[in-house]
């Protein structure tokens, strides 16, 4: 899988976009850039994911670079329940050591009031 | 979207006592399921590959007598804690892969060893 870079942290006001960065630029082209998030003692929860188009769905948009070094989780309107550990991570998707993926330290997002 | 339940959420030991975590994927089936530890503030750790009808695999460092693995059916593993020590008081996490490549996760068990 290829390494990503995430900052530490990051705050976020109530009911604006979170706009969370990803460094992967060892990315291989056949690599998915994957998005999960773990609440406070919680299991992690996928959010999205993608190849080389920016997708969207009922939770996030993922915004991938042309050259795929670097990709953007985007939260459109934040809430305090959104507060987490956001973790990205980069691998092939038909992997059947999924898994066995490195979830790094990731970027803890904290929404305020 | 699938999922995967985790049980029990919490579990309190006495130590030297064994303890079981069962992880169920509730409407897909899972060949393979990974289970995880994680320590306050750390990120997860993953311990072993759960196989159906074959042993676990475990990761370096990780003992494999004791942390048991049983993968009996496409849709129960379970981790059993034996011997606990308050070392191995931790948070227990399972996961299960999806379609697409996507990890679906359980909810997490808690343990605390006395």
């Amino acid at each position: 899988d290829a390494k990503t870079t995430q900052p530490t942290s990051m705050d976020c006001a109530e009911g604006r976009a979170a706009n969370l960065p990803c460094n992967h630029s060892t990315i291989s082209g056949n690599e998915y850039v994957y998005w999960y998030r773990q609440i406070h003692s919680q299991g992690p929860q996928y959010i999205i994911h993608g190849l080389k188009n920016n997708e969207t769905n009922e939770m996030a948009s993922l915004i991938i670079t042309e050259d795929r070094k670097s990709s953007t989780l985007i939260l459109p309107h934040a809430t305090l329940r959104d507060t987490a550990v956001y973790y990205c991570i980069v691998r092939y998707a038909h992997n059947t050591n999924a898994g066995k993926s490195t979830f790094g330290d990731g970027t803890t997002l904290t929404v305020k009031p | 979207g699938a999922v995967v339940s985790q049980h029990p959420s919490w579990v309190i030991c006495k130590s030297g006592t064994s303890v079981k975590i069962e992880c169920r994927s509730l409407d897909f089936q899972a060949t393979t399921m990974f289970w995880y530890r994680q320590f306050p503030k750390q990120s997860l750790m993953l311990m072993a590959t759960s196989n159906e009808g074959s042993k676990a695999t475990y990761e370096q460092g990780v003992e494999k007598d004791k942390f048991l693995i049983n993968h009996a059916s496409l849709t129960l593993s379970t981790l059993t804690v034996t011997s606990a020590h308050p070392e191995d008081s931790s948070f227990y996490i399972c996961s299960a892969p999806g379609s697409q490549g996507k990890l679906f996760f359980g909810s997490g068990t808690q343990l605390s060893v006395l």
